[in-house]
């Protein structure tokens, strides 16, 4: 059972440069999530989905995109990488539908490492 | 402001060790809490929820209490392992509802 599937899972990038990272997951899940996690700090919501065909910001949405392409897939794409953006990247899913699973878990992928240089 | 706070930043213990991992919270209104656990390199994965009415919670070595009165939550590892070195993350859901994310324990379980 595979859960949620990111990819890739390491990339370095130059400033200026565009990447997507993406994401899938194969629960049925309707709400779909990225954050970022950085030393020191807690994970944070850049975009969440909580049903196919939506999508809203989060707390450090700025110089991030979020496409939100079927039930399954929910992709970030950075469109012009800076060097603050270097983190890591986790997708979630949940199966609540809303920001928040009321009692339900986040499951997370692997992690996504990008450095920006 | 909705925070929540963890205690100690990082842990080194013996095998076969017990601890505690401390989380106080500030999230008002408060709905539930949960610790996931991170190995390193991995993501994190859902050990236990605390609901409000509910003050200590058990799964397997882990044991986990919450008093609500004094925004409290800990986590208690009996007999560590190996295995249990890792992040663990304590995660409350608050008003709205957000997911404020604590900044992790680090627990490394020296043979």
């Amino acid at each position: 059972n595979a859960g949620v599937t990111q990819t890739p899972k390491f990339q370095v990038l130059k400033t200026g440069q565009s990447m997507t990272l993406q994401c899938a997951q194969d629960m049925n899940h309707n709400s779909m999530y990225w954050y970022r996690q950085d030393p020191g700090m807690g994970l944070r919501l850049i975009y969440y989905s909580a049903s196919e065909g939506t999508t809203d910001k989060g707390e450090v949405p700025n110089g991030y995109n979020v496409s939100r392409l079927n039930k399954r897939e929910f992709s970030l794409r950075l469109e012009s990488a800076a060097p603050s953006q270097t983190s890591v990247y986790f997708c979630a899913s949940s199966g609540d539908r809303g920001l928040s699973p009321i009692t339900g878990e986040l499951f997370f992928g692997e992690g996504s490492r990008l450095t920006v240089l | 402001k909705n925070q929540v706070e963890q205690s100690p930043q990082s842990l080194i213990i013996l095998e076969g060790k017990n601890c505690t991992l401390q989380c106080n919270y500030t999230v008002s209104p408060f709905s539930n809490l949960r610790w996931y656990k991170q190995d390193t390199g991995r993501g994190p994965v859902s050990l236990t929820i605390m609901t409000f009415s509910e003050n200590t919670k058990s799964n397997g070595r882990y044991t986990a209490t919450l008093d609500a009165d004094t925004k409290q939550s800990s986590l208690h590892i009996t007999a560590s392992q190996l295995s249990d070195s890792a992040s663990y993350i304590c995660v409350a859901r608050g008003g709205f509802q957000k997911l404020v994310f604590g900044t992790g324990t680090r627990l490394l379980v020296s043979p």
